[in-house]
């Protein structure tokens, strides 16, 4: 079952930000949220994880909500590179493990 | 540069063939995974591994197998009991199997002729 909703496409132009949203309004209280994407034919790509803080590096921010029901991954100025797939991924308890569902994440075009 | 090597990027098979897909890691780390990615779909897990001689199935384990003689290495098996075998395969690792995140290599697309 997939734990997070995402919308299936979005446009957005080159240099301007992307945003990002998904919802996973069942996460546990100590679950962390990850972003991944995906170029076409590739391996996809980590970008970054959060718990509670919202949390920026080199190629992302990701801003979780207070109730942590829903986050934004955003992009501050798109390029074309930027257009992929983006996965937002919850772990689920799977026995002793944890194990991430994929669901089938946001395509996002960067237009010039 | 440190990174997880997948090879090779495509391959060929007839039908009723086993085949084996290659995947190394420079990134001494302890977990490794192989999904795959059928189109329309998310990744699957088919197979994971905590440490060295020792791995456990995934969502999707039937008709495939592994193996974990060696840290940086985590070759999969793709049997001739594998239904449906063509497929895009990705192999990913983690530091461990706890909230580190998994970095994957760039695929093993399989195409059984």
């Amino acid at each position: 079952d997939a734990k997070t909703t995402q919308p299936p496409s979005m446009d957005c132009a080159e240099g301007r930000a992307a945003n990002l949203p998904c919802n996973h309004s069942t996460i546990s209280g100590n679950e962390y949220v990850y972003w991944y994407r995906q170029i076409h034919s590739q391996g996809p790509q980590y970008i970054i994880h959060g718990l509670k803080n919202n949390e920026t590096n080199e190629m992302a921010s990701l801003i979780i909500t207070e109730d942590r029901k829903s986050s934004t991954l955003i992009l501050p100025h798109a390029t074309l590179r930027d257009t992929a797939v983006y996965y937002c991924i919850v772990r689920v308890r799977a026995g002793n493990n944890r194990k991430l569902i994929w669901g089938l994440g946001t395509s996002l075009a960067v237009n010039p | 540069d440190g990174g997880i090597t997948q090879s090779p990027k495509y391959l060929f098979r007839k039908e009723g063939q086993n085949v084996t897909l290659s995947c190394e890691q420079n990134l001494n780390h302890d977990a490794m995974y192989w999904y795959r990615q059928d189109p329309g779909q998310g990744l699957r897990l088919i197979y994971y591994s905590q440490i060295v001689n020792d791995f456990q199935k995934g969502d999707i384990a039937e008709g495939y197998s592994v193996s974990r003689e060696k840290k940086e290495s985590f070759p999969l098996t793709v049997t001739s009991a594998q239904k449906n075998p063509t497929a895009f395969y990705l192999c990913a690792s983690s530091i461990e199997t706890g909230y580190q995140p998994q970095h994957f290599g760039d695929g093993t697309r399989l195409s059984i002729l």
